[in-house]
């Protein structure tokens, strides 16, 4: 089936370091990639995606990558901010095991704590 | 936009007490999924719906039930609750299509004691 690993947290940086969260996954096809953020108290909030190879999704300085030939989506920021504090999961979206519906599969999620 | 309501946002349940908690999205959304976070943990499916009258089972269905009667509304219901239950859960809809993303609700605490 389809699965998502992804670097185990804590994280914890300095303000203006740069952040790499590693993902990598395991799917049938051709699935779409996506990274969530979750502040303190709140639901998940969409933060970028990649729908195909080599695509790479951005949105407010984070950065990740599509890369089917080593299935990964890396997360990156060259220049982390203490509002970035909050916990961070890779996903995918691809076919179930019966090949009829898609399904939602979230990593672990990794807790990214950025110090003034 | 309301996009994905969920309620009630907090609850505190004794044990073999049963409660629903309500979803509903207004934004006509084939799928929709119920999940569950543990403190320190990743998301667990507990089931999703691919349109009205469909269910199926996710990771850790048991001790939930769920319904779809409508496109906008999948109800959770939790029967003879337990302090295994105790959680916080997350709603959540996306269109079929593989390259959307799915929308949240802003998740129900409950605590069963």
């Amino acid at each position: 089936g389809n699965s998502v690993t992804q670097m185990e947290g804590p994280v914890t940086l300095s303000e203006e370091a740069f952040l790499t969260i590693n993902c990598t996954y395991t799917a049938t096809g051709y699935p779409s990639l996506f990274w969530y953020v979750q502040y303190p108290g709140e639901g998940l909030q969409l933060l970028l995606k990649a729908t195909k190879a080599d695509d790479k999704g951005s949105n407010k300085g984070f950065e990740a990558t599509y890369r089917k030939e080593t299935t990964s989506f890396h997360l990156e920021k060259g220049s982390v901010q203490v509002s970035d504090s909050a916990v961070y999961f890779c996903a995918l979206k691809g076919l179930n095991s019966g090949g009829s519906n898609y399904k939602l599969t979230f990593g672990k999620g990794t807790l990214l704590t950025v110090n003034p | 936009n309301a996009g994905v309501t969920q309620t009630p946002k907090f609850r505190i349940l004794k044990i073999g007490q049963s409660m629903t908690l309500q979803c509903t999205q207004d934004m006509n959304h084939n799928y929709m999924y119920w999940y569950r976070q543990d403190p320190g943990m990743g998301l667990k499916l507990i089931y999703y719906s691919v349109g009205a009258g469909i269910t199926d089972k996710g990771e850790v269905p048991n001790g939930y039930n769920v319904s779809r009667s409508t496109t906008e509304d999948f109800p959770l219901r939790l029967e003879l609750a337990a302090p295994s239950q105790t959680s916080v859960y997350f709603c959540a809809s996306s269109y079929k299509a593989a390259n959307t993303e799915a929308f949240f609700g802003q998740g129900t605490r409950l605590t069963v004691v």
